[in-house]
C-alpha cells in the first residue's frame, strides 16, 4: 500500500462549480498535512496547510483532515478558470525532513 | 527578492555525461531541498541540507551528489546521465524546520538520451 494515494483525474468542472479534491494515507504518524497548487511548467506553490485533524478555511479554498479514516480533503467553491493547475496533497510526521507527496490531481475549470 | 532561482530551464544529455543543476535563493534560509518530478508523479526528495556544510539523502538519491557551501547555493551534480534520470527537477527552501513553507523553483527540464 502507498503512503499517499491520490487520484490523478483529470477532472474537468464548469466554472463556479464546487470541486472536492481528496487523498487518503496509511501512515497514521503523519500530523501536517498540505496542498500545493502547481500550474503548467511552474514549480509547486503552497495554497494551505493543516496541523493534525480538523478544518481550515481560507478564502475561496477549505482543508479537511480526518485521521480516524487517514483522509484529507480540498474544497474550492466558485471554482474559476485561473484554479486549473494540478494540485498536490503533502503529508509529513512531525520532526521529519521529508514530505510526502501525491501523484496530483490535474484540475480545469471551464468557463 | 528574486526567490528560489534554477538554472538551466532545460537541457538534453547524452548517456554517460555529467552535469551540475544550479539553485540559489536570496531568502537567507537554512532548509534546501531537491525534488524530481517524473510525469503523473508526485515530487520524490533526492537530498536536503539543514545549512552550509550539511547535506542528507532523501528518498531517491542514487546517481546525485550535492554540496552546501554557502547559505544561498545548492547545487546537485549528475554524474554519469542515465535515461532513468529524465525527470523534472525543483530546489525548494525553507526559512525552518516547517515543511509547509517550502518555496519551490521553477525546475529543471532534463532529457537523458
Amino acid at each position: 500500500q502507498k503512503e499517499v494515494e491520490q487520484d490523478p483525474g483529470p477532472l474537468s468542472v464548469p466554472e463556479g462549480a464546487i470541486v472536492s479534491l481528496n487523498c487518503t494515507y496509511s501512515n497514521s504518524a503523519f500530523q501536517y498535512f498540505m496542498w500545493y497548487r502547481q500550474y503548467s511548467r511552474k514549480g509547486p506553490e503552497l495554497l494551505m496547510y493543516t496541523y493534525s485533524s480538523g478544518n481550515k478555511e481560507d478564502g475561496r479554498f477549505t482543508a479537511q483532515v480526518d485521521k480516524s479514516s487517514k483522509y484529507i480533503s480540498l474544497f474550492i467553491r466558485d471554482s474559476q478558470p485561473s484554479d486549473s493547475a494540478t494540485y498536490l496533497c503533502a503529508m509529513s510526521q512531525g520532526g521529519s525532513e521529508k514530505l510526502v507527496f501525491g501523484k496530483g490531481t490535474k484540475l480545469t475549470v471551464n468557463p | 527578492n528574486a526567490g528560489v532561482t534554477q538554472t538551466p530551464k532545460f537541457r538534453i544529455l547524452k548517456i554517460g555525461q555529467s552535469m551540475t543543476l544550479q539553485c540559489t535563493q536570496d531568502m537567507n534560509h537554512n532548509y534546501m531541498y531537491w525534488y524530481r518530478q517524473d510525469p503523473g508523479m508526485g515530487l520524490k526528495l533526492i537530498y536536503y541540507s539543514v545549512g552550509a556544510g550539511i547535506t542528507d539523502k532523501g528518498e531517491v538519491p542514487n546517481g546525485y551528489n550535492v554540496s552546501r557551501s554557502t547559505t544561498e547555493d545548492f547545487p546537485l551534480r549528475l554524474e554519469l546521465a542515465a535515461p532513468s534520470q529524465t525527470s523534472v527537477y525543483f530546489c525548494a527552501s525553507s526559512p525552518r524546520r516547517q515543511l509547509y513553507e517550502q518555496y519551490f523553483g521553477p525546475g529543471t527540464r532534463l532529457t537523458v538520451t
